[in-house]
């Protein structure tokens, strides 16, 4: 069956626009996450998805970044006033319920370069 | 909070050598134990897991890690490398309770050549 899917593969942008980024999840699967992977680093956590409910934003950096998911599906990542320091890959991961010993499924990612 | 440290970001092989990759973690509750592949331009895909039961887990493409619970380590090994085996590898943590966010460390890096 399908995997993940996220798109764009790949998003230039400028420093100050604003981006959105697109994760499909595998269908059926309650929980979403995303991550962020800067170079050189393993994957951070950004924010976890049960549903269409933000049950854990933690991992967001600042107010610049918001998530959606409304109808438990597929999830935007939003970014706004983007900066440099946003370069990285962006990766989206679904699986079938939050619990801890559910797999992850993670998508190819998203990488995002801001000039 | 947990933590992974992978010392290594490199390690260089030659093919059909053994290798092991080490992986060590701080955590404050239980956790669970899984090592991720991330081959170029691709996104990360599950290696094998350690959840409970016997210490020593097996996992796709002939590799296997063992879980130390008395030196917090889960160290990744394989006898014989193959070429197709280069990739960056991931160590992640998720605690037993609440939900599964991943915490990973900073990879390892896999050289194998010829």
């Amino acid at each position: 069956g399908a995997g993940v899917s996220q798109t764009p593969s790949n998003k230039v942008t400028e420093k100050g626009k604003y981006v959105e980024l697109r994760c499909d999840p595998i269908s059926g699967h309650t929980a979403l996450y995303w991550y962020r992977q800067s170079l050189g680093q393993g994957p951070e956590f950004l924010i976890y998805f049960q549903g269409t409910g933000a049950a854990d934003d933690s991992g967001l950096p600042n107010d610049r970044f918001f998530a959606v998911r409304p109808e438990g599906s597929v999830s935007t990542l939003k970014i706004q006033r983007t900066e440099r320091g946003d370069s990285a890959v962006y990766l989206c991961a679904s699986s079938q319920a939050g619990q801890t010993n559910n797999e992850q499924f993670f998508g190819p990612g998203t990488r995002l370069t801001v000039l | 909070a947990q933590s992974v440290t992978q010392l290594d970001s490199q390690v260089p092989v030659f093919e059909e050598a053994p290798v092991e990759l080490r992986c060590n973690y701080s955590s404050s509750v239980s956790v669970y134990l899984f090592w991720y592949v991330q081959y170029p331009n691709q996104g990360l895909q599950l290696l094998l897991k350690y959840l409970s039961g016997s210490t020593l887990v097996k996992g796709i493409n002939g590799f296997e890690a063992e879980f130390n619970k008395s030196q917090t380590s889960f160290h990744l090994r394989k006898p014989s490398v193959h070429i197709s085996d280069t990739a960056e590898y991931f160590c992640a943590v998720s605690a037993y309770s609440g939900y599964s966010t991943l915490t990973f460390g900073k990879g390892t890096m896999l050289l194998v050549s010829p």
